[in-house]
């Protein structure tokens, strides 16, 4: 069964306003990665957290994670409209060698 | 934008014909993966590759196969193309450690089989 789920799984909001999104996973993990597709593209890297850390910012992006509910949040503040995307949680399981993905949020930036 | 590179970015080709999706990543990473998407869905690792001469098969079963001759070539053959593999395929690659560090994507392979 997949290891990271994510919640909601479609997301629209207005221009400006803020986006959150959860990932929940069922095992102990060495770190947490979120990912952004655009359309018909590949994935790219926005933010890894490790097991031992709480909370991390990048520009607008902001993650939590809490080990002991085996979940994380992404938080993107102040919203564009080129933020519209897919978003993926991917967790790296302890004794894994490889990530697994969860099914995605659909964000939906509406001008 | 990640230097790896994927052709052909879309693919049409009928039932039984043999194809090679290829992925080049001049980044010299170690790691090397394939993944099976379908539209608005998760991923799924079909094949991985830790160095040249290494391959495994991912969660998901496929009937494609890879080969790692080169660190930075990782192709994916299709010997009888079905109906069934139309999908999109995204090629990615990693530096190796410890813990799985981050991925870096290509643009992927939208295959249909008719």
């Amino acid at each position: 069964s997949q290891q990271g789920e994510e919640d909601p799984q479609a997301l629209s909001i207005q221009e400006g306003e803020n986006a959150t999104m959860n990932c929940s996973y069922k095992t102990s993990i060495n770190n947490l990665q979120w990912y952004r597709q655009n359309s018909g593209r590949g994935l790219v890297h926005l933010i890894l957290i490790r097991s031992n850390e709480r909370e991390k910012h990048s520009g607008r992006l902001r993650v939590t994670l809490d080990t002991s509910k085996k979940s994380s949040s992404l938080l993107i503040t102040a919203s564009r409209a080129a933020d519209t995307a897919s978003y993926f949680c991917a967790t790296d399981a302890w004794g894994a060698q490889k990530l697994v993905f969860g099914q995605g949020t659909r964000l939906t930036i509406n001008p | 934008e990640a230097d790896i590179y994927q052709t052909p970015r879309y693919l049409v080709i009928g039932t039984g014909k043999k194809i090679t999706l290829e992925c080049s990543q001049t980044m010299g990473h170690d790691k090397m993966y394939w993944y099976q998407q379908d539209p608005g869905m998760e991923l799924h690792l079909i094949h991985y590759s830790y160095g040249v001469n290494s391959t495994e098969k991912g969660d998901l079963s496929s009937e494609s196969t890879v080969s790692r001759i080169r660190t930075e070539h990782f192709p994916l053959t299709l010997e009888s193309a079905r109906p069934s593999h139309t999908s999109q395929y995204l090629c990615a690659s990693s530096v190796s450690g410890v813990y799985n560090s981050p991925l870096h994507f290509g643009n992927g392979t939208r295959l249909t089989v008719t």
